[in-house]
């Protein structure tokens, strides 16, 4: 069965540092893989995804994660953080049902 | 680009009422569309998968009877809570996957319902 762990509960960074949020997964066969930001009483809006091709794949808002298959991780980076990239952050990787399982979700915040 | 709407944004009724949540694409047609419920400072819970005229697929341990989800059209797809209890208060979000697409596509989420029974 698929699963997916985001370590960190909160991440904090000051504005104008890079940011992590990280993401590791477990797939039977290839994985599909996806990041969400939510903000407050929204729905989830798609940031990026890999399927296949580069490790490093560029998406919305100046986000960018990178595939690591050997530690099976995504973790979801940005170089220059702003306050406006507060908000919570969900990993998740699609089955071949096409179903979605989502991580537990990373609230970040990043201070002025 | 790919919109999500539901309708309503927020609702509040009494115990023992029921409630429809609608969920719709704007702009392209959903074959296939998903129920979650997210509780306050938790991830999604996928509740359901909805195919364009069939029958919904729920997963373990949501209650059919209580959530029923109809997909009459490739746009639209409705949640309808009923007999509501304060229990069943949540946010709850769809999301729509384009017709005939790969595992590769993403799904689009609408903007959720917040459910409050008092």
């Amino acid at each position: 069965a698929q699963s997916v762990a985001q370590p960190e509960d909160q991440v904090n960074v000051a504005e104008g540092n890079p940011l992590t949020v990280k993401c590791t997964y477990s797939v039977s066969g290839n994985p599909y893989l996806f990041w969400y930001v939510q903000y407050p009483n929204r729905g989830l809006q798609f940031l990026l995804k890999y399927i296949t091709g580069d490790n490093l794949v560029k998406g919305s808002y100046g986000f960018e994660a990178e595939f690591n298959k050997s530690q099976t991780s995504f973790h979801l980076k940005k170089p220059s953080a702003l306050v406006s990239d507060s908000a919570l952050y969900f990993c998740a990787v699609r089955d071949i049902g096409q179903n979605f399982v989502f991580g537990p979700g990373t609230r970040l915040s990043v201070l002025p | 680009g790919a919109v999500v709407s539901q309708h309503p944004s927020w609702v509040i009724c009494k115990s023992g009422t029921s409630v429809k949540i609608e969920c719709r694409s704007l702009d392209f047609q959903a074959t296939t569309m998903f129920w979650y419920r997210q509780f306050p400072k938790q991830s999604l819970m996928l509740m359901a998968t909805s195919n364009e005229g069939s029958k919904a697929t729920y997963e373990q341990g949501v209650e059919k009877d209580k959530f029923l989800i109809n997909h009459a059209s490739l746009t639209l797809s409705t949640l309808t809570v009923t007999s509501a209890h304060p229990e069943d208060s949540s946010f709850y979000i769809c999301s729509a996957s384009e017709a005939l697409a790969g595992v590769g596509n993403e799904q689009f989420f609408g903007p959720g319902t917040r459910l409050t029974v008092l």
